[in-house]
């Protein structure tokens, strides 16, 4: 089974600051992980496939970037409506597994 | 646009059974692999169970093997979890999935259903 380790577990910031979220896989997952997005009550949303790709709908504010085992989801210029946990996904190997999540909370 | 309801959620004692039903809405359902995930309670999200688009592929999670079974009807355009044998660490929000692409494998989940809670608990 493939871990992912996410860090930081919790990370505080302010509307407006840059935020660079991190995946770790303890095995290759070449380019083949998502990134997820959940606020309180909510279903998680598809934010990023494949490492860089926005899914439809989602603003250019957010981009993935990694490949192999280390991989980042960095949101620039923070809007009031991206704090909330992400989680990251690999889509490799069966079973498919999710990281633990990172909480992004305001400062 | 892309509907998954869940439901048949709630509280049931440990050993006994449930069977989970996601309604499926706003596209041809009978073309796209399904996926259970699951949510303890202030946990995070943890994958169950996939059927692929034509009932000829099923997977497990081992924490669930031999004792949830998925299941889908396409002509209903519903999926199912039956889930026999629970613990009281399948207690969490159960959530239905759709993969991104049809006809295939991908695992990337573009739509997700509203979740059902499951309680297990004497």
């Amino acid at each position: 089974e493939i871990v992912l380790t996410q860090s930081p577990a919790t990370l505080s910031l302010s509307p407006g600051e840059s935020a660079t979220l991190s995946c770790r896989a303890s095995q290759s997952v070449s380019n083949y992980l998502a990134w997820y997005q959940q606020k309180p009550g909510q279903a998680p949303r598809l934010l990023i496939y494949d490492a860089s790709n926005r899914a439809t709908g989602i603003p250019a504010r957010f981009s993935g970037s990694g490949s192999g085992t280390d991989f980042s989801l960095t949101i620039s210029s923070l809007e009031p409506e991206d704090f909330a946990v992400y989680y990251c996904q690999q889509r490799i190997n069966w079973p498919i597994t999710f990281g633990q999540g990172t909480r992004l909370e305001i400062k | 646009q892309v509907q998954l309801v869940e439901s048949g959620g709630g509280v049931v004692q440990p050993g006994r059974s449930l069977r989970l039903s996601c309604a499926a809405s706003g596209f041809t359902f009978r073309n796209y692999a399904m996926h259970w995930v699951r949510q303890a309670p202030g946990k995070g999200l943890e994958w169950v169970a996939a059927i692929s688009y034509d009932v000829s592929q099923e997977y497990y999670a081992d924490s669930v093997k031999g004792r949830f079974t998925i299941s889908r009807d396409n002509p209903k355009n519903t999926l199912y979890l039956q889930m026999n044998s629970l613990r009281a660490e399948d207690t969490a929000v159960y959530y239905c999935a759709r993969e991104m692409y049809s006809s295939s494998w991908n695992h990337i989940f573009d739509y997700w259903g509203q979740g059902t809670l499951v309680t297990v608990s004497s």
